[in-house]
């Protein structure tokens, strides 16, 4: 079993619109969590960090929350763009980096 | 520019063949990566080295090898040994082993035909 689970596994919503991804982890002990950007037929892009200590941080319209105490992570779009359609892809950093398999989001016009 | 480059970018093997895939950066990191991405699965470890002349298996390394002669290159060799070789392949970098952030190359797509 994964021990990094991102859900839904994928998403289509309208331009304009907002969403949010979820991320669940198991892995322990935890370093920080990112959250990765990509691309059809690219590497991913790191997008934020989130430590222990933080619940919330921001990066334009993308915004992240952690809840340790849960172990649950979310990743909220606003006002969404063409442009971000991707795959989102949650990772938790422990002694090594856990992968979830990602949420493909489609932003259509 | 600094970066990671990996080539090609698309490639196509016949069954049997081994096939090397190039990795290479010019960012100063200690620590290179190799994984897999296949649909529907999150990115799996092949290998990892985290100095020059040193190299450690992950969790899939069976049917691939790896050198690190060089600190700016780790190539991945998959070889005839590998049961299921079409997939994504990623090199990634980060500036110590162990670092929170890993910076992706751009995928090398395999195809075996």
């Amino acid at each position: 079993k994964n021990q990094v689970e991102q859900s839904p596994q994928s998403l289509i919503i309208l331009e304009g619109k907002n969403c949010t991804l979820q991320c669940n982890y198991t892995v322990s002990p935890f370093s920080n969590l990112r959250w990765y950007k990509q691309d059809t037929g690219r590497g991913p892009v790191s997008l934020t960090i989130m430590t222990f200590s933080e619940n919330t941080k921001s990066n334009g319209r993308y915004t992240a929350t952690l809840d340790a105490d849960t172990k649950q992570s979310s990743l909220h779009i606003t006002a969404s763009q063409l442009s971000d359609s991707a795959s989102y892809i949650c990772v938790v950093i422990s002694n090594d980096m856990r992968f979830g398999a990602g949420t493909r989001l489609t932003v259509k016009p | 520019d600094g970066g990671i480059t990996q080539s090609p970018k698309y490639l196509f093997r016949k069954e049997g063949q081994n096939v090397t895939l190039s990795c290479e950066q010019n960012l100063n990191h200690d620590a290179m990566y190799w994984y897999r991405q296949d649909p529907g699965q999150g990115l799996r470890l092949i290998y990892y080295s985290q100095i020059v002349n040193d190299f450690q298996k992950g969790d899939i390394a069976e049917g691939y090898s790896v050198s690190r002669e060089k600190k700016e290159s780790f190539p991945l060799t998959v070889t005839s040994a590998q049961k299921n070789p079409t997939a994504f392949y990623l090199c990634a970098s980060s500036i110590q082993p162990g670092d929170t952030e890993a910076f992706f190359g751009q995928g090398t797509r395999l195809t075996v035909v």
